[in-house]
């Protein structure tokens, strides 16, 4: 099915462990997001990429990197896993076409210990 | 302030009651508006967008934009259980129609029997 695919969908980490959260869409879209929620919080952007080769800091990227490895993949990578970083992160991506709005991944929920 | 702000909720209604959820945002250039539905443990779901200023229907929704004011709500005509969920507005920025979304906090609308 096209869509946004993300993993792992769950993560539990020890403080100071690292790992890379994993995304990719099959719609040919240009540009790919990287969100955390936080209860109360609404969606908060942390990396964005508006077109391939491209990556920019969104409102919260302190402690996280990104890559976007080809048009169809974008990853979050956490070098040092806080507890300040637990989270439910979710990718999307989105076309210039303003009608549709943003796809979003089924979220990965992390628990940092 | 925050970019965009939702009314305080959680919100409740009776089941067949119109649901009335409001918006404000701050940028004055943001040119495209979202509601987005988001079922508890699942990601959001895109169900309108509205670019000028009135109403726009679709089904039981009606999407209301005020670029004067800084306002967009989203109204639920007929309310059901099934509509009970958090609803999240999201507004572009920098002027663009599309791309990086700014997001409110979400107001929880729950639609009771």
């Amino acid at each position: 099915n096209a869509g946004v695919t993300q993993t792992p969908k769950f993560q539990v980490l020890k403080t100071g462990q690292s790992m890379t959260l994993q995304c990719a869409q099959d719609m040919n879209h240009n540009s790919m997001y990287w969100y955390r929620q936080d209860p109360g919080m609404g969606l908060r952007l942390i990396y964005y990429s508006a077109s391939e080769g491209t990556t920019d800091k969104g409102e919260v990227p302190n402690g996280y990197n990104v890559s976007r490895l080809n048009k169809r993949e974008f990853s979050l990578r956490l070098e040092s896993a806080a507890p300040s970083q637990t989270s439910v992160y979710f990718c999307a991506s989105s076309d210039r076409h303003p009608n549709y709005g943003y796809t979003f991944g089924s979220g990965t929920r992390l628990t940092v210990v | 302030q925050k970019e965009v702000e939702q009314n305080s909720g959680p919100l409740s209604v009776p089941e067949g009651a119109i649901a009335s959820l409001n918006c404000t945002y701050s940028d004055r250039v943001s040119q495209s508006f979202f509601w987005y539905r988001q079922y508890s443990g699942k990601s959001p779901e895109l169900i309108m967008s509205i670019y000028s200023n009135g109403d726009k229907e679709d089904g039981r929704f009606t999407a209301q934009l005020n670029k004067a004011s800084q306002y967009v709500s989203l109204l639920i005509r007929d309310s059901q259980p099934s509509d009970s969920a958090t609803y999240l507005c999201a507004v572009t920025s920098g002027g663009t129609s599309y791309g990086k979304l700014t997001f409110g906090q979400g107001t929880i609308l729950t639609v009771h029997p």
